[in-house]
């Protein structure tokens, strides 16, 4: 069973960079199927795209991020990371990870998000 | 981005009462709609795909409908386990947005 887990600080010093890992089990990171990907959930700002990476090493960024952001991934750990820099009390939120799957109805393949880690409090604070 | 706008933010319920939410992406969106259900402290979980596919596994109370600019999320009879917030997505164009989420209480 695919399972994903986040894991980093879960505290940050603003300018400082934030940090984050999450190690995907019960599969390959390698499946040319998948992009694998970050969000973040914070009561004002509610649930937001960060941006994804395929195993290849594509990315897709958020435009409103992409200036501070980078996501990798590491095939001989089964993992992919996320680094935001010069982060401020607005990065504060719960950061997830998660798998975008295609679904094909009716020959057309559409993207969603199964499954996702559990997710992980990121507070930045001085 | 296209900006996704969900009513209501929040609604009572009882449990075998028939609740519908309604998501309206800024500009139209074809089919490219999810519907995720949330618990307290817990990730969203992916019910529906392309507006109306039903995820395997979810049961078959919950259904979706519309494109374009208006999308319903309907559960036919609730039942206990379905008091969540409810977020609707969109993936047809980078970077994808999600709705501020309808939660659904007990009433």
């Amino acid at each position: 069973q695919l399972q994903l887990q986040e894991s980093g600080p879960g505290l940050v010093t603003p300018s400082e960079t934030l940090s984050l890992t999450c190690t995907v089990s019960g599969a390959s990171i390698t499946n040319t199927n998948y992009f694998w990907v970050w969000l973040r959930q914070s009561p004002g700002e509610g649930l937001e795209w960060i941006g994804s990476v395929h195993y290849s090493g594509s990315t897709h960024y958020n435009p409103s991020l992409k200036s501070r952001l980078t996501i990798s991934v590491d095939t001989s750990k089964n993992d992919f990371s996320l680094n935001l820099s010069s982060v401020t009390a607005a990065d504060t939120a719960v950061y997830y990870c998660a798998r975008q799957v295609k679904v094909a109805v009716a020959g057309v393949y559409y993207s969603g998000l199964d499954p996702w880690g559990q997710g992980t409090l990121v507070t930045v604070s001085s | 981005d296209i900006q996704m706008t969900q009513s209501p933010s929040s609604l009572s319920a009882s449990v075998g009462d028939r609740v519908t939410i309604t998501c309206r992406p800024s500009q139209t969106i074809n089919t490219y709609l999810n519907w995720y259900q949330q618990k307290p402290g817990k990730a969203p979980h992916l019910l529906i795909s392309a507006a109306s596919s039903l995820q395997s596994g979810v049961p078959s109370r919950f259904s979706g409908s519309g494109s374009g600019t208006d999308f319903t999320l309907t559960i036919s009879s609730l039942h206990p386990e379905d008091f969540a917030t409810y977020f609707c997505q969109q993936t047809y164009i980078l970077p994808w947005t999600f709705g501020q989420g309808t939660r659904v209480e007990v009433k």
